[in-house]
């Protein structure tokens, strides 16, 4: 298996664009994790799904953030309009479980920069 | 709720030396603890996970971590260090209960030659 795979790698995109980051986790994984990466907060979870069916989306700093997952081998995290405040790397990170050993896979992530 | 602190930010060492990293986390019962680096422009990769059992835990790269509850800690050490150590590292919390991992705010570390 090719690992994690996010698209794009890097976005620039201006204020009040709509943004859509990529996502397919590794064959087989039930969870799906897409986390936010900042140097002010470091790493936040945003939003889980286990078995395509979102768990916890808590993190979720507002209704300008959406995900979904339509499908066990894709997910989406959507940002419409995106804010200058928006920029940080986006992670998504797939596993078996959690109760168990196991561990988190995670993508390379999507450099998000709005201007 | 479970929370997991990274005293250090940042820390600089001389390859060669030796590595500990700090990580106390808090939770009620007996918590499942991961500790991941991050190389720049990469994502998280495990390093080494303690679910049960032996309290001194191997991992990659010649890492090791010691699960402590009296301290409720799980530090990161490394007897000597390389240049190529050089990365973030991120200790995690799963709860037996949950599951979502809550990860530390990081520790970067900076090898000298």
């Amino acid at each position: 298996d090719a690992g994690v795979i996010q698209s794009p790698r890097h976005e620039v995109t201006e204020m009040g664009q709509e943004v859509t980051l990529r996502c397919k986790p590794i064959s087989g994984h039930d969870y799906l994790f897409w986390y936010r990466q900042t140097m002010m907060r470091g790493l936040e979870l945003l939003i889980y799904f286990n078995n395509n069916v979102p768990i916890d989306d808590s993190g979720m700093p507002e209704d300008r953030f959406s995900a979904k997952m339509p499908n066990a081998s894709f997910s989406t995290l959507k940002i419409q309009p995106s804010e200058p405040r928006d920029s940080a790397v986006y992670f998504c990170a797939s596993s078996l479980n959690l109760q168990g050993n196991t561990e988190a896979f995670f993508g390379q992530g999507t450099r998000l920069t709005v201007v | 709720a479970q929370s997991v602190t990274q005293p250090d930010i940042h820390i600089t060492v001389s390859e060669g030396a030796s590595l500990e990293l700090r990580c106390n986390y808090s939770y009620g019962a007996t918590p499942y603890l991961f500790w991941y680096v991050q190389s720049p422009g990469q994502g998280l990769q495990l390093l080494l996970k303690y679910f049960s059992g032996d309290t001194l835990v191997q991992g990659i790269k010649g890492f090791e971590a010691e699960f402590k509850r009296s301290q409720s800690s799980f530090n990161l050490r490394k007897p000597s260090v390389h240049w190529s150590d050089a990365a973030e590292y991120f200790c995690a919390v799963g709860a037996g209960n949950t599951d979502k991992l809550i990860f530390g705010t990081g520790t970067r570390l900076q090898v000298f030659p």
